[in-house]
Parts: structure tokens; sequence; C-alpha cells
């Protein structure tokens, strides 16, 4: 059974670019979540997805967006790269229609993004 | 506001002792889980135990285990026994019932001595 799969796991932008990350969550898991971990920092929410839709958001601009696909799977787009946006990005996902708040979150490896 | 802290930067422990890692957290809410979250190396964080707060008995988890106290707000990690395959960050956490954001702490990085 394979877990939470995360592409690519390392990335190099420039300031101003757009990026997009990649997430394919645990097998029987339809909510996935997004995390941005700045170096030294703990995980900061970015957003969650249930059903294709946006179901809460954290404190980020508009800038971050993402998508959710029929088959659970995730994308999170970054534009206008900023300097600041050099992080890991985790991804998360959890079972049981997202009941919100105590569910067990199993997370991907991250995806080391880079800006220049 | 939610808030997590953790004071402890950097901890170290021999190899087979026990050693506690220390987490405050802040909110006004009644309703809410707590966790304890291990990220080695690979990057991966790991679940390592989850306390209901409406629960007063402590979480375990075979080495590990917490120290809930609901009225400080405040939620330990004692790990005992310690191995070799225990070093990493570790992360405490909240989340508050109904909702979908989990509030993560700056972390506590340990080192386990041979």
């Amino acid at each position: 059974d394979a877990g939470v799969t995360q592409s690519p796991t390392h990335l190099i932008k420039t300031r101003g670019q757009q990026v997009t990350l990649r997430c394919s969550p645990k097998s029987g898991h339809d909510t996935v979540s997004w995390y941005q971990q700045a170096l030294g920092q703990g995980p900061q929410f970015i957003f969650q997805y249930y059903e294709e839709e946006e179901r809460q958001r954290g404190n980020f601009p508009d800038r971050f967006s993402g998508h959710q696909f029929p088959n659970y799977s995730s994308e999170l787009n970054v534009n206008a790269l900023l300097l600041g946006d050099s992080a890991l990005y985790l991804c998360a996902s959890s079972p049981g229609q997202g009941l919100g708040g105590g569910e067990k979150l199993f997370f991907g490896s991250g995806t080391q993004l880079s800006v220049l | 506001a939610q808030t997590v802290t953790q004071s402890q930067p950097e901890m170290s422990v021999q190899e087979a002792e026990t050693v506690t890692l220390s987490c405050t957290y802040d909110t006004s809410e009644s309703d809410y889980y707590l966790f304890w979250y291990k990220q080695p190396p690979s990057r991966q964080m790991i679940l390592v135990i989850r306390q209901e707060a409406y629960k007063q008995q402590n979480a375990t988890e075979n080495r590990f285990s917490v120290n809930f106290q609901k009225a400080a707000k405040s939620f330990s990690l004692k790990i005992s026994d310690s191995q070799l395959g225990d070093a990493a960050m570790y992360f405490c956490a909240s989340a508050i019932s109904g909702t979908y954001k989990y509030i993560f702490g700056t972390g506590t990085r340990l080192k386990v001595l041979a």
C-alpha cells in the first residue's frame, strides 16, 4: 500500500516564475492538505481540499492556489515566486471525509523548493 | 488565537534512557486535539501520538507517552528506553475540532547518544 507520494522531490526556480507541485494521497484517503515548512520552522497550513474544493485556507496570499482531481490527487500552484517561498512543501492526506480536527494526517516526504 | 510553543530547540539523551520533550499551547476552544509528530532526515512527518482534549487519561503508544495537563495547557512527550532510531525533529501540534488547520510548534531536535 503506497503512502502519500509527492513530486518532484526537489525543484529550483527563479523569482517571478510559476511552479506546480503534485501529491497523490494514501490509498483510501479523500482529503488532501498542503503545508509549507520554512527552514528551522514547523509546518504552516496552506489549505485543504475535499471533494475537489478548497475547504479551508491558511494565511497565504492568492499566489498560492490548488486543485484536487476526481481521483483525490492534488496540485499546489505558486505564481510569481518570491525568495521567501523557498521551503519544504508537505502534502498530507487523511481519511473519512475529512471530519475535521483530530483525524490523523499522513504526510509525504515533501518537495524542496528553492527560489533563486 | 491558537498557538503552540516548544521552548527546547534541542535535547540529548543517552541510549536506553528516558527523555521528556515540552510543549505548551493556547486555545480558547474546549474541544481540540493534540499531537506529537516525528520528522526524521527523510523529511516525512510521522504521527507519534494523539490526545483528545476531552479525555483525561494520558495517551500512550509503546515507549511513547504524554503528560497532558489541560489546565496548564501543557502537553509533554516522554520517550522511554530511547533508541538510536528515535533521533529526529519532534513537532507538537494542535487542531480544533471541526476545523482542518493544524498548528505546529517550531520543533525540538532530539539527539540520541550511543
